[in-house]
């Protein structure tokens, strides 16, 4: 089993429709989660990171549920803009592995 | 504020050559980490730092490298490049520790042939 597994679509939605991503984690220690975006061909960047209680970043909403291992991402009202693969990223301890990253979910959004 | 840059930005280079991709931050940020993306895996981490002259294997680290002898810099070096060797290689720093938010660098395209 994938220490953080993602389905990688690709998911095809039209502009202001809500989508929502998950991905599931195998270590149950783990403590710290993020979502990144990743542009074709350039650099991951950082989305948001999870905090256990949930939060929000303007139409982004990220959930994170122990119990079951599994973090999310619900994007509202999708643009154009949007599109682009999204990596799911956890640490997995003990530290010295760093992050571990997901290989990835990509959204298209159509007009 | 340049943040972290990787030069070059691509390479092409024949089996069993030498080559060095470069990476340097701004920010003072304590960590440092190497990684590959291909296409099936992921991102992979290939060695990080967590300071000046401290560094430490990740998950694939054999047939590379590292060496940081200032904190603003962290050279991979492939000592003799293998056509497995064809990557995209990202540079990432983290203020904190390995658990906390890295920043990733544009990337360097290698090809080996």
């Amino acid at each position: 089993r994938k220490e953080v597994e993602q389905d990688p679509g690709p998911f095809n939605v039209p502009e202001g429709a809500t989508v929502a991503f998950n991905c599931t984690y195998s270590n149950s220690a783990s403590q710290s989660f993020f979502w990144y975006r990743q542009d074709c061909r350039k650099e991951p960047k950082l989305l948001m990171s999870v905090y256990s209680s949930g939060n929000e970043d303007g139409r982004f909403t990220a959930q994170l549920n122990r119990a079951s291992q599994y973090i999310s991402l619900l994007i509202r009202d999708s643009k154009l803009s949007d599109s682009a693969t999204y990596l799911c990223v956890v640490n997995i301890p003990p530290g010295r592995r760093a992050l571990t990253f997901g290989s990835g979910t990509r959204l298209q959004v159509q007009p | 504020d340049a943040g972290i840059t990787q030069s070059p930005r691509y390479k092409i280079t024949e089996t069993g050559r030498q080559v060095t991709l470069m990476c340097h931050q701004t920010w003072s940020h304590s960590y440092m980490f190497w990684y590959r993306q291909d296409l099936g895996h992921g991102l992979r981490l290939i060695y990080y730092s967590a300071a000046a002259d401290i560094t430490d294997k990740g998950e694939v680290p054999d047939g590379y490298v590292v060496s940081r002898s200032k904190t603003e810099n962290f050279p991979l070096t492939l000592e003799s490049a293998t056509r497995s060797q064809t990557s995209v290689y990202f540079c990432a720093s983290s203020e904190l520790a390995e658990g906390y938010e890295q920043y990733f660098g544009p990337g360097t395209r290698l090809t080996v042939t």
